[in-house]
């Protein structure tokens, strides 16, 4: 079965400053790796996907993760941080049916970004 | 805006009441997935319904359950209430031929058992 940790609850980062989010995830094949943002009173947003291919993954609003294999990681960056980028950040992996996974995406606990003007 | 709404907004129970929750999906989608979002945890899922059939099940107990309708709309009912039933439940609708990616998530009802 997958698995997801997101080892930071809370990030706090200035306006304008670059963001990094870590995310860790557990499988033995190739994961399904996504990140959704969610802000009060909305659903999740779909930021960026990876499925296969290029590692470096570019998603909506500027954001942009990295595959890494060696690591089991699949972080989310952001050159410069928006006041309106303040949102609940959460990691979610799947995994192909076929290779012993599931479909259905694990998601971690999620990462809260508080950002000062 | 996904095109998924969710009803009602908010709502509050007795520990051991019943509660169904509604959902209307985007245009097209015949899959809908349920999840539980407890305060400070990520979404847990606890169905899939595909063409008005249960489609796969997370680790939650018979108590939940659901319904899907030919016009996509969908209802999660719980019965028996918990305190641990509290949480943010989402829906999230998609069309198994798009995969994981294309999964859209309504804003969620917020389910208060006291």
């Amino acid at each position: 079965a997958q698995s997801v940790t997101q080892p930071d609850i809370h990030i706090t980062v200035s306006e304008g400053a670059s963001l990094e989010l870590r995310c860790n995830y557990s499988y033995g094949a190739t994961p399904y790796l996504f990140w959704y943002v969610q802000s009060p009173g909305q659903g999740l947003q779909l930021l960026l996907k990876y499925f296969s291919g290029d590692t470096l993954v570019q998603g909506i609003k500027g954001f942009e993760a990295e595959f890494k294999r060696s690591q089991s990681s699949f972080n989310l960056r952001k050159p410069s941080v928006h006041w309106s980028d303040a949102a609940e950040y959460f990691c979610a992996v799947g995994a192909d049916p076929e290779s012993g996974g599931s479909y259905i995406p694990t998601f971690g606990r999620g990462t809260s970004l508080i950002v000062h003007p | 805006e996904t095109g998924v709404t969710q009803s009602p907004t908010h709502l509050i129970k007795t520990r051991g009441q019943q509660v169904t929750l509604r959902c209307s999906s985007q245009s097209g989608h015949n899959t809908v997935s349920w999840y539980q979002q407890a305060l400070g945890q990520g979404p847990q899922f606890i169905f899939q319904y595909y063409r008005e059939e249960e489609n796969g099940r997370g680790n939650f107990p018979p108590r939940f359950s659901g319904l899907q309708f030919p016009n996509y709309s969908s209802e999660l009912n719980v019965n028996a209430l918990e305190l641990d039933d509290s949480a943010l439940y989402l829906c999230a609708s998609s069309r198994p031929d798009r995969g994981l990616d294309e999964q859209y998530f309504g804003p969620g009802t917020r389910l208060t058992v006291t």
